[in-house]
């Protein structure tokens, strides 16, 4: 089975740039994924941040945005702020009605 | 605005199904461009999709669930309902409902409910 993979955790300083990305345990993340990415804050329902790889969703302040880096999906945030510090997911469409949530990157803020 | 809503019993004996709900409001459940969605979260763990429900009936179940889920819609209620059987420890989780938009070349959870804590234990 398919896994979908992301770092388990980074950093990033207050205003500063982080890449957060999500590959294939076989294979590369093509657009063709439908990449999208949601912010969980501990306690709180998902939110929709990025979806078709790098569309930002209805609220999501450009500091977000998405891309394809390499053979992965990738989730920048540029100019970081104490906020963002959250849990993120990708998810990725497999075809089939089967849709694989990564693992999670957990994204601390200092 | 879209708003869902799950419901459903807090505690589970082990071996038994459980049922949950999600409750549609601020928009149709018969929308031909939306699947409805459930996706678990295990306590410190990270989002699992569990499956989803078109208005046709059409079905999708995530392979390693398939054998204990059903998903159902209530098109005159504006609801579509989850149940999970021979639930174990393993099951316990926090329950999300979501609406997943599908379009050409484009999918995704596009709303999400509060989410419902479920614990199995005897």
């Amino acid at each position: 089975q398919t896994v979908v993979t992301q770092e388990p955790s980074l950093s990033v300083s207050p205003g500063g740039t982080v890449t957060l990305t999500c590959g294939l345990s076989s294979g590369s993340v093509s657009s063709t994924y439908n990449p999208s990415w949601y912010q969980q804050i501990p306690g709180q329902a998902p939110r929709t941040l990025i979806y078709s790889t790098s569309t930002r969703s209805s609220g999501v302040p450009h500091r977000f945005s998405g891309s394809i880096l390499g053979n992965t999906a990738a989730l920048t945030i540029t100019g970081a702020q104490a906020n963002d510090e959250a849990d993120y997911y990708c998810v990725l469409y497999m075809g089939r009605g089967i849709w694989v949530f990564g693992g999670g990157t957990r994204l601390a803020v200092l | 605005q879209l708003q869902l809503q799950e419901s459903g019993p807090g505690l589970v004996k082990p071996s038994e199904t459980l049922s949950l709900t999600c409750s549609v409001s601020g928009g149709s459940i018969s929308s031909n461009s939306h699947y409805w969605a459930w996706v678990r979260q295990p306590p410190g763990k990270g989002l699992e999709y569990i499956g989803t429900i078109h208005q046709s009936g059409v079905t999708y179940y995530n392979p390693s669930l398939k054998s204990r889920v059903t998903i159902s819609i209530d098109k005159s209620k504006n609801q579509f309902s989850l149940n999970l059987a021979s639930m174990t420890a393993a099951d316990t989780a926090v329950y999300y409902c979501a609406r997943l938009l599908v379009l050409t070349a484009t999918d995704y959870f596009d709303f999400w409910g509060q989410g419902t804590p479920v614990t199995v234990s005897s």
